[in-house]
């Protein structure tokens, strides 16, 4: 099963600036995805990680907000731009090996905005 | 447009007891259904999927799910629950044809009475 190492576990934040979250996974995978849980919330996924090309966002979530980068087929990275405290939240890495398989979380980030 | 409900906000057992968790989805083709357990400060772990074939589905730690598609259901039981069982429970359903985003349900709480 794949593993997931997700960087930083947690951060204290000052509300305008930003934050990049980091995922590396074990193993090339082809889907990676990114998801966003709410204090007492469940999971809503932000976009799909695409490598080579731009990330594919749900909707309510945007590029100018959530960039992300996947340079390569075990790597991603989030980045939380102009946090404000409604940004508080655990930010979870999940990776797919393909339809049909398990998916795979990361540990998360737990963001705190103040 | 797919959605999953998990009509319980918390469930509350005696240790020894059996439990059972509810689960119904809306989606229009074969559900892809998962059930994932959340500790405290922990990552999402999977407990068991269904994707075909049987649709009675055994998973780690002695749960087990019933699909029935005429109830657009994946229940979620375990026939005695133990004190380390206590957790936040997600039911969730794969969607997209062409990929493997998962959407989840509101999560369900379960204490466990000693």
């Amino acid at each position: 099963s794949a593993v997931i190492s997700q960087k930083p576990s947690r951060d204290i934040c000052q509300r305008g600036t930003s934050l990049t979250i980091q995922c590396q996974v074990d193993s090339q995978v082809t889907m990676m995805f990114w998801y966003r849980q709410q204090p007492g919330q469940s999971l809503t996924l932000i976009a799909t990680a695409n490598q080579g090309s731009e990330a594919t966002y749900e909707s309510g979530f945007v590029i100018d907000k959530f960039p992300i980068s996947r340079p390569n087929l075990t790597f991603s990275t989030l980045t939380v731009s102009n946090m404000s405290p409604e940004d508080s939240s655990i930010y979870l890495c999940s990776v797919e090996e393909g339809r049909g398989t398990e998916a795979f979380f990361g540990q998360g980030t737990r963001l705190t905005v103040v | 447009a797919q959605s999953v409900t998990q009509p319980d906000i918390h469930i509350t057992v005696s240790e020894g007891a059996s439990l059972e968790l509810r689960c119904n989805y809306s989606y229009g083709a074969t559900p892809y259904l998962f059930w994932y357990v959340q500790s405290p400060g922990q990552g999402l772990q999977l407990l068991l999927k269904y994707f075909s074939g049987d649709t009675l589905v055994q998973g780690i730690k002695g749960f087990e799910a019933e699909f029935k598609r005429s109830q657009s259901s994946f229940n979620l039981r375990k026939p005695s629950v133990h004190w380390s069982d206590a957790a936040e429970y997600f039911c969730a359903v794969a969607a997209g044809d062409s990929s493997y985003k998962l959407i989840f349900g509101s999560g369900t709480r379960l204490l466990v009475r000693p």
